[in-house]
């Protein structure tokens, strides 16, 4: 158990359709990274966010957004949904160092 | 830019044998290095890292990981397979000198162990 927990565990959905996903952090960490993990793409980085703000983005669509909260949870707003968008999402988070700790992830169905 | 070449997506070793998966990064600034383990239906797992210090890495379950500059490697080894070793692994490449500390995945190795 790497202390990242992701909720829900699995989501079925349909396509043109709206969800978020939930991350909370290890305690004490203050970044948390998303990424995306498909068959034909791979693990890719999404986006990072330290202390509430955003640090950095990878390839995040522009119908994909996140945001992190006070509390340092964070969570990923999927909108307009494809079937494409089906993939595992994890969370990862770190204090400000080198090793991110990953969650159990979020299975992703679009149907 | 940083990236990963993991060359082999499938392994196949018998169980007591020598694990080898290799990795080879790229990258513009010293990197750091990682390996991932996942198994079905789970998270990652952090196997070990490489951040310029001992340049032989060890980590969890008997895996280590040898930083070589000059062959741009960062291949992970086991002496002896177990049953319990068969899962996907990833190596990861982090531009973390540069202030952004990203992951950057290579396409993953399943290792199969044969009884």
């Amino acid at each position: 158990d790497s202390g990242v927990t992701q909720t829900p565990k699995h989501l079925i959905t349909a396509t043109g359709q709206r969800v978020t996903l939930r991350c909370s952090p290890r305690s004490g960490d203050l970044s948390v990274y998303w990424y995306q993990q498909s068959l034909d793409q791979g693990l890719q980085f999404l986006i990072h966010y330290y202390n509430g703000e955003e640090r950095a983005k990878g390839n995040i669509l522009e119908r994909f957004s996140a945001q992190q909260f006070p509390d340092l949870h964070s969570e990923l707003n999927l909108s307009s949904l494809e079937l494409g968008d089906s993939a595992l999402y994890f969370c990862a988070s770190s204090v400000q160092t080198d090793t991110q700790y990953f969650g159990p992830g979020t299975r992703l169905t679009v149907l | 830019a940083q990236s990963v070449t993991q060359l082999g997506s499938h392994v196949s070793v018998s169980e007591g044998a020598l694990v080898l998966l290799r990795c080879n990064y790229s990258s513009s600034v010293p990197p750091y290095l990682f390996w991932y383990v996942q198994y079905p239906n789970q998270g990652l797992q952090l196997l070990l890292k490489y951040t310029s210090a001992a340049t032989l890495v060890k980590g969890i379950n008997g895996f280590e990981a040898e930083f070589k500059k000059s062959e741009t490697s960062f291949h992970l080894t086991k002496p002896s397979a177990h049953m319990s070793d068969a899962a996907e692994y990833f190596c990861a490449v982090s531009p973390f000198q540069t202030g952004a500390n990203n992951l950057f995945f290579g396409t993953g190795t399943r290792l199969t162990v044969i009884p």
